[in-house]
C-alpha cells in the first residue's frame, strides 16, 4: 500500500487561503468518504482537524475545510494565521482488512 | 475528557526487549480501538496496527507484522507495543491513538513515546 501523495510544502501570507492536496487511488480516497486530516506542530502529537472528508471536530476552527474530487482529497485553510504553520497529514481508509489505513506523505505549511 | 497517556521515553541497546504503554481514560476503553503509529526522525506518520481491547482482536500493517506485538489489558485500560529484539532502525516516536471503528479517524492521540536504540 503506497502512501497518499501530498505536496512537500505549501506557503502563504497571513490572511491568504491555501489548499493542500492528497492524492490516492480508486481503492482508497476514491472509494470512501473516510479521509481525515491531521495537524502536527513540532514535537507535539498530531491533532485531528477534519474527518469523513468534510467534518470538523468540536473545537476546530471553521477556517479549516475539507473536500474531495475523485481520488484527490483537499484541505483548505482560509485566513491563514501564524499558528497554522505546521505539518499536515491526510489519511484514508483503504477497505482492506489487513491494511485498513494509509497516511499521506505530509505537507509543511509555512506562513510567510 | 478523553486522554491517552503514554509511558516515558526509553534508551535501549540493539537486541534488547521493550514494552511501552498507552493508558486511556475518560471513555469506554474496551469498546474503542487503539492504533499505534510510528514517526521516524524527520519523517511522516506510519500506521503500525490496531487492537480492540474488548477482545484483543488485532490487525498489523504488513510492514510491521512479526516485528512488534500489540496487546491490551482492558482491566486497567492499557494498550501495549512491544519488541523482543530492538534494532537501531526502531528509533522513533511511537504514538497511540483512539478510533471508534475501523475506518474512522484517529480522534485522540497520546503524547508519544520516544524510543532510542543505540549501541
Amino acid at each position: 500500500q503506497s502512501a497518499l501523495a501530498q505536496p512537500a510544502s505549501v506557503s502563504g501570507s497571513p490572511g491568504q487561503s491555501i489548499t493542500i492536496s492528497c492524492t490516492g487511488t480508486s481503492n482508497d480516497v476514491g472509494s470512501y468518504n473516510l479521509v481525515s486530516w491531521y495537524q502536527q506542530h513540532p514535537d507535539i502529537a498530531p491533532k485531528l482537524m477534519i474527518y469523513e472528508g468534510t467534518k470538523r471536530p468540536s473545537g476546530v476552527s471553521n477556517r479549516f475545510s475539507g473536500s474531495k474530487s475523485g481520488n484527490t482529497a483537499s484541505l483548505t485553510i482560509f485566513g491563514l494565521q501564524t499558528e497554522d504553520e505546521a505539518d499536515y497529514y491526510c489519511s484514508s481508509y483503504t477497505g482492506s482488512s489487513t491494511f485498513p489505513y494509509v497516511f499521506g506523505t505530509g505537507t509543511k505549511v509555512t506562513v510567510l | 475528557e478523553v486522554q491517552l497517556v503514554q509511558s516515558g521515553g526509553e534508551v535501549k541497546k540493539p537486541g534488547e526487549s521493550l514494552k511501552i504503554s498507552c493508558k486511556g481514560s475518560g471513555y469506554s476503553f474496551s469498546t474503542n480501538w487503539i492504533a499505534w503509529v510510528r514517526q521516524m526522525p524527520g519523517r511522516g506518520l506510519e500506521w503500525m496496527g490496531v487492537i480492540y481491547p474488548g477482545n484483543s482482536d488485532t490487525t498489523y500493517s504488513p510492514s510491521f507484522q512479526g516485528q512488534v506485538t500489540i496487546s491490551a489489558d482492558k482491566s486497567i485500560s492499557a494498550a501495549y507495543l512491544q519488541w523482543s529484539s530492538l534494532k537501531a532502525s526502531d528509533s522513533a516516536i511511537y504514538y497511540c491513538a483512539r478510533l471508534n471503528f475501523i475506518g474512522g479517524p484517529f480522534d485522540s492521540w497520546g503524547q508519544g513515546t520516544l524510543v532510542s536504540v543505540s549501541s
